[in-house]
């Protein structure tokens, strides 16, 4: 089975652009998760969708990023307009939820989207 | 709140010699689950063992082994006779609240394998 897939992979923008992050997950997982890793603050779930419903968004740090899960195979994480400080890779993971059988809590993980503004 | 500290930030063994990774995490939470990610140079996150509150038991998987304790809220990482392809990042997390799924990730641990 393909694993999740993130694209782009490599995103070099200059401050004040929109960008947009794509991830599908895994086929069969109900729950999607997106992660940020940067050297100063670690890993940061920004937000995570049940069965494409939004569920914990606490992390999001404003209003400048927004994220949507129009179905069950697509999740876009948006930031716009992009700032320097937002410069870091980005993850998406996903799981099989509460709901998609025994609860392993095994999150797995895409190669991430290394984002850079300039 | 839910706190998880690896104290730890690098380490650098010889081949073949045993390296333990140190984990402690806070929580109110009388279930929760514990978790150990790997992030080699390649960047992605592999998932490689999940405990549960209620389960103290240690594991062992190969040259792998982990040590939970409650009473001291440690969840310990061990690898005995490490290799080169070891190096890594080894993140310990903790999640609770019973149907959310959000982990609570620590600072990691750049395990460094020096042939």
């Amino acid at each position: 089975d393909a694993g999740v897939i993130q694209s782009p992979r490599h995103e070099v923008t200059e401050m004040g652009q929109e960008v947009t992050l794509r991830c599908k997950p895994i086929s069969g997982h109900n729950s999607l998760f997106w992660y940020r890793q940067t050297m100063m603050r670690g890993l940061e779930l920004l937000i995570y969708f049940n069965n494409n419903v939004p569920i914990d968004d606490s992390g999001m740090p404003e209003d400048r990023f927004s994220a949507k899960m129009p179905n069950a195979s697509f999740s876009t994480l948006k930031i716009q307009p992009s700032e320097p400080r937002d410069s870091a890779v980005y993850f998406c993971a996903s799981s099989r939820g509460w709901g998609g059988g025994p609860y392993t809590g095994e999150l797995f993980f895409g190669e991430g989207s290394r984002l850079t503004v300039l | 709140a839910q706190k998880v500290t690896q104290a730890q930030t690098e380490i650098s063994v010889v081949e073949k010699e045993d390296v333990t990774l140190d984990c402690v995490y806070e929580t109110r939470d009388t279930t929760y689950y514990l978790f150990w990610y790997k992030q080699p140079p390649s960047g992605e996150l592999v998932f490689l063992i999940r405990r549960n509150s209620f389960d103290e038991q240690n594991e062992i998987s190969g040259r792998y082994s982990w040590n939970f304790q409650k009473s001291t809220s440690s969840f310990n990482f061990t690898i005995t006779a490490s290799q080169v392809v070891d190096s890594a990042v080894y993140f310990c997390a903790l999640s609770s609240n019973f149907g959310n799924e959000k982990l609570t990730f620590g600072t990691g641990t750049r395990l460094t394998i020096i042939p």
